[in-house]
């Protein structure tokens, strides 16, 4: 089946830093979206994408729709602690528009 | 704004008992998802229906799960007969039409 390769797994960073994450997969995808899990709760939208190339920013976030529609990055500036939790790609199949496929997430831990 | 509603938040049972969990979408949401999602991974798709028809099933939707969305609001995921490896959170989404999906908080099943 599909797979997206979500990288880093994790980062400890330190409080006003910036933190950069990405996905990349073999196939192509419609729609790119970023979601934030905190535990105990169900993913939450940050960011949706919609063309390759496109760049779109939600307050100190900025995500883009990698040109060959097979990858998107996420980058949060000058990080804060509430920042902390899971960090999820997600991408919308050409070939089978209606299910999400996810990447298995990135654990943002920030120091203060 | 009422949020995508999901119930009960846990449920714990018994191998081989079946178990029954219910998800109210946003209001004016014709489509809903249901995911699996396991520690340490991103959600996985189950399946999906536009208003009162399941249009879409996963191969991990074994004849042991049913879903339902009889009148095109609430859905139902039924699992019978449960084992160990059903064991992780449930999260139904839904959306409006190709729009981004929305999330609830999941049901976290733990079988005995």
């Amino acid at each position: 089946g599909q797979q997206l390769n979500q990288s880093p797994q994790s980062m400890f960073i330190q409080e006003g830093e910036d933190v950069s994450m990405n996905c990349t997969s073999s196939s192509i995808f419609n729609t790119w979206l970023w979601y934030k899990q905190d535990p105990g709760e169900g993913p939450v939208l940050l960011i949706a994408l919609y063309k390759a190339g496109e760049l779109t920013s939600n307050g100190r976030l900025t995500a883009q729709f990698g040109i060959t529609r097979k990858d998107s990055f996420l980058n949060i500036s000058a990080s804060i602690p509430s920042d902390v939790g899971i960090y999820f790609c997600a991408g919308q199949p050409a070939e089978y528009g209606n299910k999400l496929v996810f990447g298995a997430g990135t654990i943002l831990r920030v120091k203060s | 704004d009422t949020g995508v509603s999901q119930d009960p938040r846990h449920k714990i049972t018994k191998r081989g008992q079946n178990v029954t969990f219910r998800c109210d979408p946003i209001s004016e949401h014709n489509r809903l998802y249901w995911y699996r999602q396991t520690l340490g991974q991103g959600p996985e798709f189950l399946t999906y229906f536009q208003n009162e028809a399941q249009l879409e099933k996963s191969r991990l939707l074994s004849d042991r799960f049913s879903a339902e969305r009889p009148k095109g609001s609430f859905s139902t995921l039924e699992i019978q007969r449960t084992e160990q490896g059903d064991s992780a959170m449930y999260l139904c989404a839904s959306s409006l039409g190709r729009h981004p999906q929305h999330f609830g908080d999941g049901t976290r099943l733990s079988i005995l």
